[in-house]
């Protein structure tokens, strides 16, 4: 049974440029939730979504960055005319039903912004 | 060893001894804890959890406390290994919410 898969691993964008980071979840699950972590602190949650829905986004900067989970495909965490201060490593976990407690992660993505 | 969780960023434990890694909670309504590690370069890998009706779990070499009355949480670690160095994250979980809130971390190094 494969695990969360993000890819790419490492992403390197020029300001101005935009960064898509795509998630799928471990089959079967149907919940998928984004968190970024900067250098040496912990994980912060921006969003998390179902099959076609955003359930809750209050972790999202308003500007810039955007979420789908799409019917068919992975998730998507779009981040356009990105800035150095969106550098950072970007983790989605995923779990079975919304009362499932434990998520489970992948490897992330890191992305560097120049 | 024991860690004082956020004021105490790096625990630094013999191999063979046990590891203490401690963490403050700050939501009294938080319902579920879990445990990971994150190695280098990895995401974070699930360890052990705890709901809000227990005070202690026993995994695997591992333990998870849980003192309510004082939000806190516990991870010990039994015989640590080289292999258990690592970031050692709790999470939170408020009840009726999705999103699990975590620590800043601490740093296990393991010392052959």
């Amino acid at each position: 049974n494969a695990g969360v898969m993000q890819n790419p691993r490492h992403l390197v964008r020029r300001r101005g440029q935009e960064a898509r980071l795509r998630c799928s979840p471990m089959k079967g699950h149907s919940h998928v939730y984004w968190y970024r972590q900067l250098p040496e602190e912990g994980l912060k949650f921006m969003v998390y979504l179902q099959k076609e829905n955003i359930i809750d986004e209050s972790g999202m900067p308003k500007e810039r960055f955007s979420a789908e989970f799409p019917k068919e495909g992975p998730s998507i965490l779009r981040i356009q005319q990105v800035v150095r201060g969106d550098s950072a490593a970007y983790f989605c976990a995923s779990s079975p039903t919304q009362r499932e407690d434990t998520q489970y992660f992948g490897p992330g993505t890191r992305l560097t912004v120049l | 060893g024991e860690s004082v969780g956020l004021h105490l960023p790096t625990l630094s434990v013999q191999e063979g001894d046990n590891s203490i890694i401690n963490c403050a909670y700050s939501n009294s309504a938080s319902d579920y804890f879990i445990w990971y590690k994150q190695e280098s370069g990895k995401g974070p890998q699930f360890i052990i959890d705890i709901r809000s009706n227990m005070d202690k779990r026993q995994g695997q070499r591992v333990t998870v406390l849980l003192n309510k009355t004082v939000k806190h949480l516990s991870l010990q670690i039994a015989a640590t290994q080289p292999g258990d160095s690592a970031v050692y994250f709790c999470a939170e979980r408020a009840y009726n919410f999705n999103k699990f809130y975590f620590g800043s971390g601490t740093k296990l190094n393991v010392k052959p």
